[in-house]
């Protein structure tokens, strides 16, 4: 068990440019989820995966986001036309069940800064 | 929408001191509420989880309990040390997702 890793770690663009953040979770976890932090705020829910299935977006993930986990296994999160307001520290997250389930676990976060 | 408050936002203590940090919650109809380490640049560190169905969980100098019926959690360190300065958070699991609040910046001087 490596635990969760996410990558790049930091990623400087300019605006407008598209990028890419990679996710691989804990093995044999089921559940991955994605989510966003800004400086002195707690992380905000982006969006959650079963499997390779999409079940739920938050109203934040504008039509610029898009999150894909293709055979269930890693996940990306794509960031389309980026804006200086994107900046912040994207978090990747798994667990292996839901309701009375257990422990979430999160990667070390990918930091995107948008110039 | 869940939403999740902790206070203090800041917190300042000498060393050996005994410390509880508050978490509360609107939404009674939880699944579970983990508390979460957050060193700056990091990731989160999970340190304790409660189902709803308990009332506390404890790790070494950590003790985190739940009252899911008034809304609130609070995590209790003992003996605190310079290391456990760190920005300490709350989440609340219900539905598919986790609810964090803003977290509470602790500073143990030694």
């Amino acid at each position: 068990d490596t635990g969760v890793s996410q990558d790049p770690r930091h990623k400087i663009t300019k605006r407008g440019q598209n990028v890419t953040f990679r996710c691989d979770p804990i093995s044999e976890h089921n559940r991955l989820y994605w989510y966003r932090q800004t400086l002195g705020q707690g992380p905000e829910f982006l969006t959650y995966f079963q499997n390779e299935a999409q079940l739920e977006k938050s109203r934040l993930l504008s039509d610029r986001f898009s999150a894909e986990r293709p055979k269930g296994s890693f996940s990306t999160l794509e960031i389309q036309r980026t804006e200086q307001g994107d900046s912040a520290m994207y978090l990747c997250a798994s667990s292996a069940r839901q309701g009375l389930g257990n422990t979430i676990y999160f990667g070390e976060g990918s930091w995107l800064t948008v110039v | 929408k869940q939403e999740v408050t902790q206070i203090p936002a800041a917190l300042s203590v000498p060393e050996g001191e005994n410390l509880v940090l508050n978490c509360s919650f609107t939404d009674s109809a939880i699944y579970n509420l983990q508390w979460f380490r957050q060193d700056p640049g990091k990731g989160l560190t999970s340190l304790l989880l409660i189902q709803s169905s308990q009332r506390e969980q404890t790790s070494g100098r950590l003790n985190a309990s739940l009252d899911k019926s008034s809304g609130r959690s609070t995590l209790y360190i003992a003996a605190s040390q310079p290391g456990d300065s760190a920005t300490y958070l709350c989440a609340v699991n219900a539905g598919n997702q986790f609810y964090f609040g803003t977290g509470t910046s602790l500073t143990v001087i030694p």
